[in-house]
């Protein structure tokens, strides 16, 4: 089973700055990988596929970067509602896991 | 729009059975894959499983193998997920999610709350 490992596990930052977020696969995993945001009570939600590409309506101030074992999430000039909890994923090989979360707070 | 409507939250006993389902709409259940993640309190998600309801072919994790049991009926466009015998370690909201053609989870269900407690 592949291990995804997040840092760091709380992120403090204030509206207007910017954000970055790292996760790690255990083995390579190429651009397998995507970005999910998820706010309290809410489902999760897709931002970033293939390590790199944008969900459909995902602002573009949001970037995704990297590939084989080493990742990230870059938001820029962050805004109220970009406070959350942002979860990567490999979907390279079965089992699919997840990181275990990046809590961004203000 | 495509959507996943899950059932409704759930409130258990050890011990005792649950099946909760997954509906979705369009050609969602007739081309892709669609899997189970799973929330307990305060904590983060956790992959359990997936199934292609074109064949019913399905994967586990590990973690999770043996403990439920993903199935669908794609008659119906929905997808099950069921434990036999409920604990309370069981108590956790779960979603349903389709993976999209490029393998990420592109479309979420509302999720479900089952609470096992004594």
């Amino acid at each position: 089973e592949i291990v995804m490992t997040q840092s760091p596990a709380t992120l403090s930052v204030s509206p207007g700055e910017r954000a970055t977020l790292s996760c790690r696969a255990s083995q390579y995993i190429g651009f397998n990988f995507a970005w999910y945001q998820q706010k309290p009570g809410q489902p999760p939600r897709l931002l970033i596929f293939a390590a790199s590409t944008r969900a459909t309506g995902v602002p573009v101030r949001f970037s995704g970067s990297g590939s084989g074992t080493e990742f990230s999430l870059t938001i820029t000039g962050l805004q109220s509602e970009d406070f959350a909890t942002y979860y990567c994923q490999q979907y390279d090989n079965w089992p699919r896991t997840f990181g275990q979360g990046t809590r961004v707070e203000i | 729009e495509v959507q996943l409507v899950q059932s409704g939250a759930e409130v258990k006993k050890p011990g005792e059975s649950l099946k909760i389902s997954c509906k979705g709409s369009g050609d969602t259940f007739t081309t892709y894959w669609i899997g189970w993640v799973r929330q307990m309190p305060g904590k983060g998600l956790e992959w359990l499983g997936i199934i292609y309801p074109g064949d019913s072919d399905t994967r586990y994790s590990p973690s999770f193998q043996g403990r439920v049991t993903i199935s669908a009926d794609k008659s119906i466009s929905t997808a099950y997920l069921q434990w036999s015998s409920l604990k309370a370690s069981d108590t956790a909201m779960y979603y349903c999610a389709r993976q999209g053609m490029r393998g990420s989870f592109d479309i979420w269900g509302q999720g479900t709350m089952v609470t096992v407690s004594s």
